[in-house]
């Protein structure tokens, strides 16, 4: 089976600016989850989506929003970047919703924001 | 508030030797927990995981401990092999809750020396 596939993998925006980003879950997987990783926060989790709805959001403002279509592919999108978005966002996906199952990630997209 | 703690960032083994790393979490709720690898520029690789029923869990040279009463879970690695050297999470969730969002460490960040 392919893995979870991110893209792009590399974006560099402007402050001010808004980005999409795109994942494609492991096939079969219908839950979501994207994370971001910094260096001082480490990995904390943004939402998660299955079946098309948010199930579960984290601590993120609201200029931080995602949606997932009809096929379990999931885009994240960031508004009004700031720089401390720079950041790795990670994709999860797992068979379902509630586990205990593990979550598979992609590749990341490294956004710097400049 | 970081409700899964690595307080060793990072931790170095002579090759064959076993490599503990260490993982502490403070909410009661978690009952599911789970070691990811990490290499530069790639998403976490799932290594290995327990529920909270279980004390123990193996898989080949890797090896899960759960303290529940200490809120404690260490990972052993034997023997160590220089392929290991990667940064590990450990990760937890509250199963239980319905909620499928990981709650990740910090990371240590393993050298395995030839």
């Amino acid at each position: 089976k392919a893995g979870v596939t991110q893209t792009p993998r590399y974006l560099i925006k402007t402050r001010g600016q808004q980005v999409t980003l795109s994942c494609s879950p492991i096939s079969g997987h219908r839950s979501v989850s994207w994370y971001q990783q910094t260096p001082g926060q480490g990995l904390q989790f943004l939402f998660e989506y299955f079946s098309e709805t948010q199930r579960n959001k984290g601590n993120f403002p609201g200029r931080f929003s995602g949606r997932q279509f009809s096929n379990s592919r999931s885009e994240m999108n960031v508004s009004t970047l700031e720089l401390g978005d720079s950041a790795l966002y990670l994709c999860a996906s797992s068979p379902a919703p509630s586990g205990p199952y593990e979550q598979y990630f992609g590749p990341g997209t490294r956004l710097t924001v400049t | 508030d970081q409700q899964v703690k690595q307080n060793s960032p990072s931790l170095s083994v002579q090759e064959g030797r076993i490599s503990i790393l260490n993982c502490d979490y403070t909410n009661s709720m978690f009952d599911y927990f789970l070691w990811y690898k990490k290499y530069p520029a790639e998403g976490p690789t799932f290594l290995i995981s327990i529920s909270s029923i279980k004390d123990k869990n193996e898989d080949g040279r890797f090896t899960v401990f759960l303290n529940k009463s200490a809120k404690h879970l260490s990972l052993h690695i034997v023997p160590s092999q220089p392929g290991d050297s990667a940064v590990y999470f450990c990760a937890a969730s509250a199963v239980q809750t319905g909620a499928n969002n990981l709650f990740f460490g910090t990371g240590t960040r393993l050298t395995v020396i030839p």
